[in-house]
């Protein structure tokens, strides 16, 4: 089947606005992550969900970034009153399960640009 | 909390030679999880090779093997017979195992590897 999605490719914004970026995994993957990837910086952790558990949210830079899954499938990740600091690309991950051998699935990624 | 580092930012390979690149990580832990994964231009992360702390064999997966020295907290990619497509960005990252623990992963800063014809 499909691998991960996640949409919109690019998107510009301006400071100041808040945007919306969408991740659709594999279909009964129960776990999801999103990572962030500034210019020259490796990929930074952000949130994890795993089935119907509390997400662990620790990643999160600020309260201006906030992310849920719905029906255990799709994420959205959302960034309020954006900053020029949160320019980068974010990912997007899925997994079946949490062993070792439940690899870790990427998206494409999302690049954001804060003008 | 864990880190892992790459100190490296640029690499270059002949085509059909073999490089390798570095990873130092820092972790109190015994058992863990290491990966390495290559990001292309398309930006899509690909796992490469994995290992498990608790496994003295080193890992091996076709062209790509890794040198994990435990004790020295390293984990190095050895890629041979190098092709132009494995041009690419390359993360190496650290995964706690303990019972509980997040499964997030963790990574360094990538190696850019750029391969000659």
């Amino acid at each position: 089947g499909a691998g991960v999605s996640q949409s919109p490719s690019n998107k510009v914004t301006e400071k100041g606005k808040d945007v919306e970026l969408r991740c659709d995994p594999i279909s009964g993957h129960t776990a999801l992550y999103w990572y962030r990837q500034s210019l020259g910086q490796g990929l930074e952790f952000l949130i994890y969900f795993q089935g119907n558990s509390a997400p662990d949210k620790s990643g999160l830079p600020s309260d201006r970034f906030s992310a849920e899954r719905t029906g255990g499938s799709v994420s959205t990740l959302t960034i309020q009153r954006t900053q020029q600091e949160d320019s980068a690309v974010y990912l997007c991950a899925s997994s079946l399960g949490v062993g070792i051998y439940n690899e870790q699935f990427f998206g494409p990624g999302t690049r954001l640009t804060v003008l | 909390a864990q880190t892992v580092t790459q100190s490296q930012p640029e690499m270059s390979v002949q085509e059909a030679e073999t490089v390798t690149l570095s990873c130092t990580y820092d972790t109190s832990e015994s058992d863990y999880y290491l990966f390495w994964y290559k990001q292309p231009p398309s930006r899509q992360m690909i796992l490469v090779i994995r290992q498990e702390a608790y496994k003295q064999q080193n890992a091996t997966e076709n062209r790509f093997s890794v040198n994990f020295q435990k004790a020295a907290k390293s984990f190095s990619l050895k890629i041979s017979d190098s092709q132009l497509g494995d041009a690419a960005m390359y993360f190496c990252a650290y995964r706690r195992i303990s019972s509980g623990a997040n499964s997030k992963l963790t990574f360094g800063k990538g190696i850019t590897l750029s391969v000659r014809p």
